[in-house]
């Protein structure tokens, strides 16, 4: 059973562009909801993460969107370069410092 | 600050070798440390859940037997994988997240990529 869902697979954005990304999950248990950047052959690295109490959190170019009654967030990469070409990955816990649940993460390539 | 450093980035060996892993918290305590398996161009899959002075917890189908995990201090947990075979091959990654903080994020290291011939 995949708890968390991640769409797209992958996505093209011009550079300047807005990079959207988007998570469902199903275990309403979860509190705590994270995004994580990968680079090729390195491990990830925590970008922004929010909890359901709040509906939006931005930090600099990158907005995290949360639905608490559709059981849906989204990240939000504005003003989008060329070094924001990654694969990004949501994921979900029970809280900030428990066992992830990922989603299936999503290769974002931004053209210059 | 919250680094977490894996050891070593890569291997190469031969099918039935044992292969040790480590996972380090270089400015932090961690009570526990998470170990995570990835396939080329897929997710992360949680295998086991390293608690410091106890035994792991591991995830529906991973071989405990297989994958011997080790948590002997609040910094150092290892995940060794025994008699490997080419299946084993993978991108394996830890991460912790710090003791007696109160929700705090985990941290993930660079992972070691695991080849077995």
């Amino acid at each position: 059973q995949q708890q968390v869902k991640q769409s797209p697979q992958s996505l093209i954005v011009q550079k300047g562009g807005i990079s959207i990304i988007n998570c469902a999950y199903e275990n309403t248990a979860f509190d705590y909801f994270p995004w994580y950047q990968q680079f090729p052959g390195k491990g990830p690295a925590l970008l922004i993460a929010i909890r359901p109490d709040v509906s939006e959190k931005k930090e600099g170019r990158f907005t995290i969107s949360f639905n608490k009654s559709a059981k849906q967030f989204s990240l939000h990469i504005m003003d989008s370069q060329p070094g924001d070409s990654a694969t990004y990955f949501c994921a979900a816990s029970k809280a900030a410092g428990n066992k992830l649940t990922f989603g299936g993460g999503t290769r974002v390539l931004v053209k210059p | 600050g919250a680094v977490v450093s894996q050891h070593p980035s890569r291997v190469i060996c031969k099918s039935g070798t044992s292969v040790k892993i480590e996972c380090r918290s270089l400015d932090f305590q961690a009570t526990t440390m998470f170990w995570y398996r990835q396939f080329p161009k897929q997710s992360l899959m949680l295998m086991a859940t390293s608690n410091e002075g106890s035994k792991a917890t591991y995830e529906q189908g991973v071989e405990k037997d297989k994958f011997l995990i080790n948590h002997a201090s609040l910094t150092l947990s290892t995940l060794t994988v025994t008699s490997a075979h080419p299946e084993d091959s993978s991108f394996y990654i830890c991460s912790a997240s710090q003791a007696n903080a109160g929700n705090q994020p985990q941290h993930f290291g660079d992972g070691t990529r695991l080849s077995i011939l």
